[in-house]
């Protein structure tokens, strides 16, 4: 069984419409949940952190971490074409170490 | 600029060859890392090094070798390229804070023939 599991998509969207992108874990070791957004031939660059359970909101992107269910969610409002990216959820444990899961590819339709 | 920087960008070779994939950053970051990415597959961390002299092996075994002699650059080496090396090569680098942030390059697609 992999650490980290994503739903790999891909999704697409209307323009405006909430998107949700989520994924699980089987590590209770994980402290840190974050969230990376890659680029069509680009590298993935990091979107959100959030260190144990709880929410964190940025704008129109939200992390929620729900720890006991072992649960990661990436919530975006109003989503816009320049959203359409694959959205990477990683964990990180012990030593430092980045978990990924598969990605998600998101396409948001003008 | 600090940023992070990855060449060639694409690379396509017969098998056999021998390449040398770069990494360099500006960023005065200790710890380097290689990942291997395929489609619709997570992140495989192939490599990391902690500082100048010190690397390790990830948990995807590879045939690949690094070095690091400088800070700021962390070449990946295969000295008997395979189609199973066919991949997206990734280089990223980090401060080693409480947060491991790794910043990415944008990557190396190699096609080995």
């Amino acid at each position: 069984q992999k650490e980290v599991e994503q739903d790999p998509g891909p999704l697409s969207v209307p323009e405006g419409a909430i998107v949700s992108l989520n994924c699980t874990y089987s590590n209770s070791a994980f402290q840190y949940f974050m969230w990376y957004r890659q680029y069509s031939r680009k590298g993935p660059e990091l979107l959100m952190y959030t260190y144990s359970s709880g929410n964190k909101e940025d704008g129109r992107f939200t992390a929620q971490v729900d720890k006991s269910s072992k649960y990661i969610s990436l919530f975006i409002r109003d989503s816009q074409p320049s959203d359409s990216a694959t959205y990477l959820c990683a964990m990180q444990g012990g030593g430092g170490k980045l978990i990924f899961g598969q990605g998600t590819e998101l396409s948001v339709k003008p | 600029e600090a940023d992070i920087y990855q060449t060639p960008r694409y690379l396509v070779i017969g098998t056999g060859k021998k390449i040398t994939l770069e990494c360099s950053q500006t960023m005065g970051h200790d710890k380097m890392y290689w990942y291997q990415q395929d489609p619709g597959m997570e992140l495989h961390l192939i490599h990391y090094s902690y500082g100048v002299n010190s690397t390790e092996k990830g948990d995807l075994s590879s045939e690949s070798t690094v070095s690091r002699i400088r800070t700021e650059h962390f070449p990946l080496t295969l000295e008997s390229a395979r189609p199973s090396h066919t991949s997206q090569y990734l280089c990223a680098s980090s401060p080693g804070l409480a947060i491991n942030e790794q910043f990415f390059g944008p990557g190396t697609r190699l096609t080995v023939l």
